[in-house]
């Protein structure tokens, strides 16, 4: 067990309707990140979040937003969904320290559009 | 762009021996860092090693090492012993930055490897 939690385990929407999923990072990590694994995209970094900020942006859609709470818990919403959403989305949580650095994994969310 | 190459799709090693996954990337930033996880069929992630562009020796974890060549941009994760748990998917990335710095990550398409009993 990382100490990070995902909820939920599996999703299943139609297209066309929004979805959050949300992630509880290791307690005293202040980073948070969301990842997109889908077999024809691989793994994708979406967005990082860092004591409340966002701090890096990756290949995440317009129709896709995340935000980090005060209690540094962090969702993500997908609305708008399409068939191609469907992924396995983790979260993960981490200090980063100059010089090191060990991230921790949730046990993911798996979406399933149809 | 950032880019990680991962020329190995697939890998096989005996029980017991050592093992090299190959990654390669491609950057024009000075500080950044280089990542490798392990996924196994159960899905989940497993975070391995992690080795920032200024850091002189190589980084270990226990059974893993990463053979950093900054000149030749590699990164390669060696297997020390290889366990049949070890049998996984396993993902190079690379993010931009460094500690609190740390920014945009890219991942390679990952190399399976099989280990047999």
């Amino acid at each position: 067990d990382s100490g990070v939690t995902q909820t939920p385990k599996h999703l299943i929407t139609a297209t066309g309707q929004r979805v959050t999923l949300r992630c509880s990072p290791r307690s005293g990590d202040l980073s948070v990140y969301w990842y997109q694994q889908s077999l024809d995209q691989g793994l994708q970094f979406l967005i990082q979040y860092y004591n409340g900020e966002e701090r890096a942006k990756g290949n995440i859609l317009e129709r896709f937003s995340a935000q980090q709470f005060p209690d540094l818990h962090s969702e993500l919403n997908l609305s708008s969904l399409e068939l191609g959403d469907s992924a396995l989305y983790f979260c993960a949580s981490s200090v980063p320290r100059d010089g090191a650095e060990t991230q921790y994994f949730g046990p993911g969310t798996r979406l399933l559009v149809l | 762009a950032q880019k990680i190459t991962q020329t190995q799709p697939g890998m096989f090693v005996q029980e017991k021996e050592a093992v090299t996954l190959d990654c390669t990337y491609d950057t024009s930033d000075q500080s950044y860092g280089l990542f490798w996880y392990k996924q196994p069929s159960s899905g989940e992630m497993i975070f391995l090693i992690y080795q920032g562009s200024y850091d002189e020796q190589n980084a270990t974890e226990g059974r893993y090492s990463l053979n950093f060549q900054k000149a030749r941009k590699s990164a390669n994760l060696v297997i020390s012993a290889s366990q049949l748990g070890d049998s996984a998917m396993y993902f190079c990335a690379m993010r931009e930055g460094q500690g609190t710095n740390a920014g945009k990550s890219t991942f390679g398409d990952g190399t399976t490897l099989t280990v047999k009993p």
